[in-house]
C-alpha cells in the first residue's frame, strides 16, 4: 500500500458544528503533515508529527486540534470554524526526505 | 519575497511543445521537490532532486546546487499534462512552496 488516504473527500459544515478529518497510511511512515491550501495558492503547513509526537505547529488558531493516535493514522478536528477556513486540508507522510512525500488526495472542506 | 521563486506563473502551450518551468530558492535544502496537482486537488510527487538530473518518461527535472535553481522539463507536451506544477524546497523539517505554474497544453 502506497497511499495516504483522506477521508471524507468533501466536508460542508456549519460554523457551531463539530467534525473530524482523518489521515491513514500504511507505509511505516514516521512523519505525517497536515497543510491547508487556498484557491490558486501552494500550500501552507499547519502541523508536523513525528513519531506520533507534535512537533511543528505553525501558529495554527486552536479551533483546528490535531491528533495522532498511532503511527498509521492522523486526525484533524474541528470546532467553530469560520467561513475563510474554507480550503482543501491536505495530509501528507514521510519516512524521511531521502523517500520523499506522499500526498492523500485532500479534503475539501466548505464552512457556511 | 517567498523563499521559492517560480516562472512562469500561466504557461500555454500546443500539443508537442517543449515545456520549461524554472525554480528559484533561497534557503538551505535537503532535497527539492517537483509536484503535479491537477483540478479537485491531489497533489503527486514527480520528483525529489538533491544534485543532477533525474528523468521519468517525457519529464526531466535538474537542479543546480550552486545557483540554487532548479528546472523541470516536458518533452512532447500533451494536453494530459495540464496541471500546476509546484516547486517545494524541503530544509529537512519543513516544505517551502512556490506559487506553482499553472500549465494549459491546447491539442
Amino acid at each position: 500500500d502506497t497511499e495516504v488516504t483522506q477521508t471524507p473527500k468533501h466536508l460542508v459544515m456549519g460554523m457551531t458544528n463539530k467534525k473530524s478529518l482523518k489521515c491513514e497510511q500504511h507505509m511505516g511512515h514516521r512523519a505525517m503533515y497536515w497543510y491547508k491550501q487556498k484557491a490558486k495558492k501552494p500550500p501552507e503547513l499547519m502541523f508536523v508529527y513525528s513519531y506520533e509526537k507534535l512537533s511543528i505547529n505553525e501558529s495554527v488558531p486552536s479551533r483546528f486540534s490535531p491528533e495522532c493516535p498511532n503511527s498509521s493514522l492522523l486526525n484533524l478536528h474541528l470546532h467553530a470554524l469560520q467561513p475563510e477556513d474554507s480550503a482543501l486540508y491536505l495530509c501528507a507522510s514521510s519516512q524521511d526526505w531521502t523517500y520523499g512525500y506522499t500526498f492523500g488526495s485532500g479534503t475539501r472542506l466548505t464552512v457556511v | 519575497k517567498n523563499e521559492v521563486e517560480q516562472s512562469p506563473q500561466n504557461l500555454t502551450a500546443q500539443e508537442g511543445e517543449f515545456i520549461t518551468i524554472n525554480c528559484s530558492y533561497s534557503v538551505g535544502i535537503s532535497a527539492l521537490h517537483w509536484l503535479q496537482q491537477h483540478p479537485g486537488g491531489g497533489i503527486v510527487s514527480l520528483f525529489m532532486l538533491s544534485s543532477g538530473k533525474k528523468k521519468h518518461g517525457r519529464l526531466i527535472a535538474t537542479i543546480n546546487i550552486q545557483e540554487k535553481h532548479s528546472s523541470l522539463h516536458i518533452t512532447a507536451s500533451h494536453p494530459r499534462d495540464s496541471a500546476v506544477y509546484i516547486c517545494a524546497a524541503y530544509t529537512g523539517n519543513q516544505f517551502y512552496f512556490g506559487t506553482g505554474t499553472s500549465l494549459t497544453v491546447i491539442p
